[in-house]
């Protein structure tokens, strides 16, 4: 199963909402994760089953879809949130990851 | 609170041999799968295999069977990542981290702090 992300580059500012979105090659049902990566550090659990917050990421971030069409929102952008961040589908092996989506600041 | 320590970084010549680790400090290492993941430089998240250490079962992404071998020790709460003849291409950081796969959760929820490979002549 591919995963196509977009954008794979977004600048925003501070306080504005941003909109990631996740397209699988085929329907995956609600297995999906997003992941936030950054610089020189290890990826970290953001969502899952594509619309459950993990415990202590902040409400900012919020995840939708089901099938082949999923998006990853912060509603207000903040300058900790400069990242790049990653889907990952866990309907079927090997259980792939989209390209990336880097956030940056403007 | 779980913790998947990684053994440290590793300078090899290509053709050489390498096995790193992934230390599970958690109580149920035999009923968790720990996967495995690379990261070129600059690159993005591959998804490379993952083993349950329960009954050893393991899957592969079709893109790293036969280059490397997951396996795992109960009795150490390790999982393993091995190659046998490493190539400049598996240059990368490894990263394991812990599946936690219930009913209504499923998703890497624990990572290890990555292992960087450099295979260079």
């Amino acid at each position: 199963i591919q995963l196509t992300q977009s954008p794979s580059l977004l600048s925003a500012s501070v306080g504005d909402r941003v909109i990631i979105t996740c397209r699988a090659s085929q329907g995956i049902s609600s297995y999906l994760a997003w992941y936030q990566q950054k610089p020189g550090k290890a990826p970290k659990l953001l969502i899952y089953a594509a619309s459950t917050l993990q415990s202590g990421v902040p409400s900012r971030f919020s995840g939708s879809g089901s099938g082949t069409e999923f998006t990853l929102t912060i509603s207000s952008l903040q300058a900790e949130d400069v990242a790049t961040y990653y889907c990952q589908q866990l309907n079927s092996y090997p259980h792939s990851f989209g390209g990336g989506s880097k956030v940056e600041i403007k | 609170e779980v913790q998947l320590v990684q053994s440290g970084a590793e300078v090899r010549k290509p053709g050489e041999s390498l096995k790193i680790s992934c230390k599970d400090s958690g109580y149920r290492f035999d009923s968790d799968w720990i996967g495995w993941v690379r990261q070129r430089p600059g690159q993005g998240l591959e998804w490379m295999g993952i083993i349950y250490p329960g009954d050893s079962d393991t899957r592969y992404s079709p893109s790293f069977e036969g280059q490397v071998t997951i396996s795992a020790d109960k009795s150490v709460s390790t999982a393993y990542l091995q190659w046998s003849s490493l190539k400049a291409s598996d240059t990368a950081m490894y990263y394991c981290a812990r599946r936690e796969h219930t009913v209504k959760y499923d998703a890497f929820d624990i990572w290890g702090q990555g292992t960087l490979v450099t295979v260079s002549s």
